[in-house]
């Protein structure tokens, strides 16, 4: 069970260059989540996703696109990276119900922009 | 919207001191709570969680207590340790929806720094 899997883990970009975060979960969560840790500024949701074929746009949408694929992926675009987009990215997961409520996190991807 | 504000950090202890970090919450309904913990270099770790009010989370000596009435979910531990320095992130997920499963929405506070010196 591998839980949350994020890659790559560390990426430079050259300002201007695109890439996707890829993040894959087997768990079965229906929700899915795409944040941004930036220091002194604690976690702020970039895109959520409710369930498979549902995306829905957080605090901080501007400059990235997600695809929600199936129920076990969910990746993160930057079509034109901007110095201001680096930061530590976070995927998670999460499973709420009744009878069960379970969240997890992927163990992050650390990206510059220069 | 749904928010929630943690208390300004960072904090320092000493080893066995008694830890809490406070937090409260906006949200309408019933959200789940929850506290993850981020070691240095590292993602974030569930560390309790509760799903109603009056619910105590409990895990490695921590304890949080979901009260309503106070729209609070502190975190305690009567006596830390120099391990459990890292960051602490306060958390809710929105209220189940008619069906007992969640329209999706996770929200944290900023995270509280903590170091406990021996």
């Amino acid at each position: 069970n591998a839980g949350v899997t994020q890659t790559p883990k560390f990426q430079v970009l050259k300002t201007g260059q695109s890439m996707t975060l890829q993040c894959a979960q087997d768990m079965n969560h229906n929700s899915m989540y795409w944040y941004r840790q930036d220091p002194g500024m604690g976690l702020r949701l970039i895109y959520y996703s409710a369930s498979e074929g549902t995306t829905d746009k957080g605090e901080v949408p501007n400059g990235y696109n997600v695809s929600r694929l199936n129920k076990r992926e969910f990746s993160l675009r930057l079509e034109s990276a901007a110095p201001s987009q680096t930061s530590v990215y976070f995927c998670a997961s999460l499973s709420l119900s009744l009878m069960n409520t379970e969240a997890f996190f992927g163990q992050g991807t650390r990206l510059t922009v220069v | 919207g749904n928010s929630v504000t943690q208390m300004e950090g960072p904090v320092t202890l000493s080893e066995e001191a008694f830890l809490t970090i406070n937090c409260t919450y906006t949200a309408t309904g019933y959200p789940s709570l929850f506290w993850y913990v981020q070691y240095p270099g590292e993602g974030l770790q569930l560390l309790l969680k509760a799903t109603k009010a009056d619910d105590k989370g409990s895990n490695k000596g921590f304890e949080a207590t979901y009260r309503k009435e106070t729209t609070s979910f502190h975190l305690e531990k009567g006596s830390v340790q120099v391990s459990d320095s890292a960051v602490y992130f306060c958390a809710l997920s929105d209220p189940l929806n008619a069906g007992g499963t969640s329209y999706g929405k996770l929200t944290f506070g900023q995270g509280t720094i903590l170091t406990v010196h021996p």
